[in-house]
């Protein structure tokens, strides 16, 4: 079984639409993160939510929206894509957001807009 | 949390050990050293983590200095499937579990 599964795997748009990626997690976590990785390969965090509520937003445009349905979802939505939105998302979790755990993270989603 | 630096890539024969050095030369007494790997086209994968002592698990062992400011991460008999993208993190105990990724190390091993 997956742990953390991402859809769509491939998501390829067009300039101004708005695009939803979800994640989910079966592994019973209390926190999940979004994580964008741009051309260059560095992983950079986007959000993170612990227990359904937003923790960190790392300066991130407010076109992209994190929701979370309940713990073992998190689901980025982003309003009128740009170029520069071209990467792959990766969705992350962990049991905990204080302590040491490991991340758990799912095959990402590559996102392309032209 | 400390910068840590790696070098930008390394070779290591098949069946041979993988020995992957990180230096954390402005790491905390209380900030963790984490390993993470990402094979292509793949989330990346967690490895091992420390704080002081030697650290051992079915994928590797993590040796940390002394003094703690460096690492290595030692794949004992690396197979052509350990060929990825290595990054080692420092953070913080009780800070998040927000990480933040450098470069890391393109390990390739070779038959």
């Amino acid at each position: 079984d997956t742990a953390v599964s991402q859809t769509p795997k491939y998501l390829v748009t067009q300039m101004g639409n708005d695009k939803s990626i979800k994640c989910e997690q079966n592994l019973g976590h209390d926190t999940m993160y979004w994580y964008k990785q741009d051309s260059k390969k560095f992983l950079k965090i986007m959000f993170s939510y612990n227990n359904k509520e937003l923790i960190i937003n790392e300066t991130v445009p407010n076109r992209f929206s994190p929701k979370s349905p309940d713990k073992a979802h998190l689901n980025l939505h982003i309003n009128s894509l740009e170029l520069g939105d071209s990467a792959v998302y990766f969705c992350a979790s962990s049991q905990d957001y204080g302590g040491n755990s490991p991340l758990h993270f799912g095959n990402g989603t590559r996102l392309t807009v032209t | 949390d400390a910068k840590t630096t790696q070098p930008p890539s390394m070779d290591c024969a098949e069946g041979r050990a993988a020995n992957l050095p990180c230096n954390h030369s402005t790491i905390s007494g209380n900030e963790y050293v984490y390993w993470y790997r990402q094979i292509h086209s793949q989330g990346p994968q967690y490895i091992i983590h420390g704080l002081k002592n030697n650290e051992t698990n079915e994928m590797a062992s993590l040796i940390i200095t002394e003094d703690r400011k460096s690492s290595t991460l030692i794949l004992p008999h690396a197979t052509l499937r350990d060929t990825a993208v290595y990054y080692c993190i420092v953070r913080r105990a009780n800070a998040g579990n927000m990480l933040t990724f450098g470069g890391g190390t393109r390990l390739m091993v070779k038959p």
